[in-house]
Parts: C-alpha cells; structure tokens; sequence
C-alpha cells in the first residue's frame, strides 16, 4: 500500500535558524509528492510538489523540498523561518494506484517557530 | 482565496439528523475530491468525482454519500449523524484527476453534532 509517514509530531525553531519537516514514502514505482500549509481555522494551501527531475523543489513562502530516492525522503525545508510560518505541515503522495489518484496524506507535523 | 468554496463554514446539528455540504470547485476543474479531518484519524479521503461520475471511494461510511451535479459543483449528504461524525470536511478540486497536478482545497465545514 501506499503511505506516507512524518515521524514527527511536532518541531520547535527559534525564528531565524533553519527548519526541516521529515517525510517519508513508500510507493511503487516514481512518486509524485506533496507538501500543504494548514494555518488554524483554514483550509490546505499547497506549498509545492515533486514530479520528476531537480531533486531540490521550490515552493511559496521560501518553502524547498529535497526528494531523496535512495533514502525515499521529502523532507520540507526552509533557511529561516518565521514566527509566521507556525502552522500544521501535511506531506502528500498521489495514489497511482487507484484510478481518481486521490492524494495520501501524513498525519501532519505541528512547526512552531518561537521569537 | 483557493478559489475552492464551501458552504456552511459551520453546522451544529443533533445526532440522528441529516446535513449536506456543498462545494463550489474551481473554476475549469473537473475533479472534486472529499476529505475528513479529525484529530484522532488525520485527513481521511472519502469519495471523489471527476466530470460528475464517481471515480474512487475511500473509507466512506454506508450513512455518507456524494455526488457532482452538471455544473461540477458537488455535495456531500451526511445522515444520522452521530456524535463521532463531528469533524472538519475539505472538499477539494483539481483539473484532471490524479497525475502531477495539485489540489487547491476549499477552507472547510466544522461539523459539530451534540
């Protein structure tokens, strides 16, 4: 079956370091994948994706996403966040299996960047 | 503004009762996908549609159903509700169904059922 994971529950930055939100995959086959934004009350704003090609994606908001093969990783990532980037992450990948390709979603990653 | 809308924002309703969703997809998209979020069972795919036909079916209870009406726009029909249906449902739509293309989410119905 396919599935993402994101081990983590929650990550606390300080504004101004670097972020990483860890995702991982299983798949058959090439994944397509996913990052989203929730902000509370709101709906998912999609951040960026990977189809195919460069392996470091680029997104809204300064987001990157790094796609690892090897390691079959997309973790999210950002040089500097901001106390505005505190939000719920949700990592995605479509389903190739099933013929409308809803899209699976982690169980999302709580950011919390304090001042 | 995803340019997905969603009507109500909110609904309080009594157990037993029955309630509809309605989204309102992009404009130009074809696909309408119906997700629930709760926080014991993460967003939660339940029925999806392309151009008006069912396409694929997720862990959708027997009491839920769905469809796509001509002008794409789409409903899901909530009935005898029970306390645990109470839950934030996404709608969301896309151009095509599956693929490379992302789908832009409408900002959600609070269901309280008390």
């Amino acid at each position: 079956a396919q599935s993402v994971a994101q081990p983590e529950d929650q990550v606390n930055v300080a504004e101004g370091n670097p972020l990483t939100v860890k995702c991982t995959y299983s798949v058959s086959g090439n994944p397509y994948l996913f990052w989203y934004v929730q902000y509370p009350n709101r709906g998912l704003q999609f951040l960026l994706k990977y189809i195919t090609g460069d392996n470091l994606v680029k997104g809204s908001y300064g987001f990157e996403a790094e796609f690892n093969k090897s390691q079959t990783s997309f973790h999210l990532k950002k040089p500097s966040a901001l106390v505005s980037d505190s939000a719920l992450y949700f990592c995605a990948v479509r389903d190739m299996n099933n013929q409308g390709g809803k899209l699976i979603f982690g169980q999302g990653t709580e950011l919390s960047v304090k001042p | 503004d995803s340019g997905v809308t969603q009507t109500p924002k909110h609904l309080i309703t009594a157990t037993g009762q029955r309630v509809t969703l309605r989204c309102s997809p992009r404009s130009g998209d074809l696909s309408v996908y119906w997700y629930q979020q709760s926080l014991d069972q993460g967003l939660q795919f339940l029925i999806q549609y392309y151009n008006g036909e069912e396409r694929a079916k997720g862990n959708i209870l027997e009491r839920f159903s769905a469809q796509q009406f001509p002008d794409l726009h789409s409903e899901l029909n909530l009935s005898s509700l029970e306390l645990g249906d109470s839950a934030l449902y996404f709608c969301a739509s896309s151009k095509r169904q599956g693929g490379n293309t992302e789908a832009f989410f409408g900002q959600g119905t609070r269901l309280t059922v008390v």
